[in-house]
């Protein structure tokens, strides 16, 4: 079956550089989420996208933004990029909002260091 | 806003034996979903149970089930017959519609050979 997919995989950035991320969901869910990890720490929602708008807004840095395309896939832009913003960032996809039976799934992630 | 608290940093527990992770949580919300995810080593959040919250029946998969006490706010995980590729952290979640998950901070199980 096809999961979520995120690239890249792996990302090497320095201090106040710009990098984006890219999310492909599970075809025909029609809402994406970002979420950060740092390490040793729990996943932190940053925002969410249903049907191409943004639908809810978690603890995203006003540096960072993103949006769904037309296909569905998003991208997480990020700027004047930090030694803090170090983290896997996962993205996850859902249908309608989650309410579906089988609910949200996660991509492997995008290890993000900042150096 | 939505808390879940995981109360057990670290749990161990010998292979073939049953744990119980714990979770208690709260939320505002009347319709809301609970979740368990297993998070191994290699990082990859993967979905162990769900439970809605309008279900009163405790949701079960295989040898994962859950004690889902909705007054008391309380969401267990018990894995029966543990295996050695059960060891992972274990974070429980609440959400609902786009807002997102809020998770706890995990529960890290140490499976004993």
């Amino acid at each position: 079956a096809a999961g979520v997919i995120q690239s890249p995989r792996h990302l090497i950035k320095e201090k106040r550089e710009t990098a984006t991320l890219k999310c492909y969901p599970i075809p025909r869910h029609d809402t994406v989420y970002w979420y950060q990890q740092g390490p040793g720490q729990d996943p932190q929602f940053l925002i969410s996208f249903y049907e191409k708008m943004q639908s809810d807004k978690g603890s995203i840095p006003d540096r960072f933004s993103a949006q769904q395309f037309s296909d569905y896939h998003s991208e997480l832009n990020m700027s004047s990029l930090e030694l803090g913003d170090s983290a896997l960032y996962f993205c996850a996809s859902s249908l309608e909002r989650g309410r579906a039976n089988y609910g949200y799934t996660f991509g492997s992630g995008t290890r993000l260091t900042v150096v | 806003a939505q808390t879940v608290t995981q109360s057990q940093p670290e749990m161990s527990v010998q292979e073939a034996e049953t744990v119980t992770l714990s979770c208690t949580y709260d939320t505002s919300e009347s319709d809301y979903y609970l979740f368990w995810y297993k998070q191994p080593p290699s990082r990859q959040m993967i979905l162990v149970i769900r439970q809605e919250a309008y279900k009163q029946q405790n949701a079960t998969e295989n040898r994962f089930s859950v004690n889902f006490q909705k007054a008391a706010k309380s969401f267990s995980l018990k894995i029966s017959d543990s295996q050695l590729g059960d060891a992972a952290m274990y974070f429980c979640a609440i959400g609902g519609g786009a807002d997102g998950l809020t998770f706890g901070k995990g529960t890290h199980l140490i499976i004993q050979p």
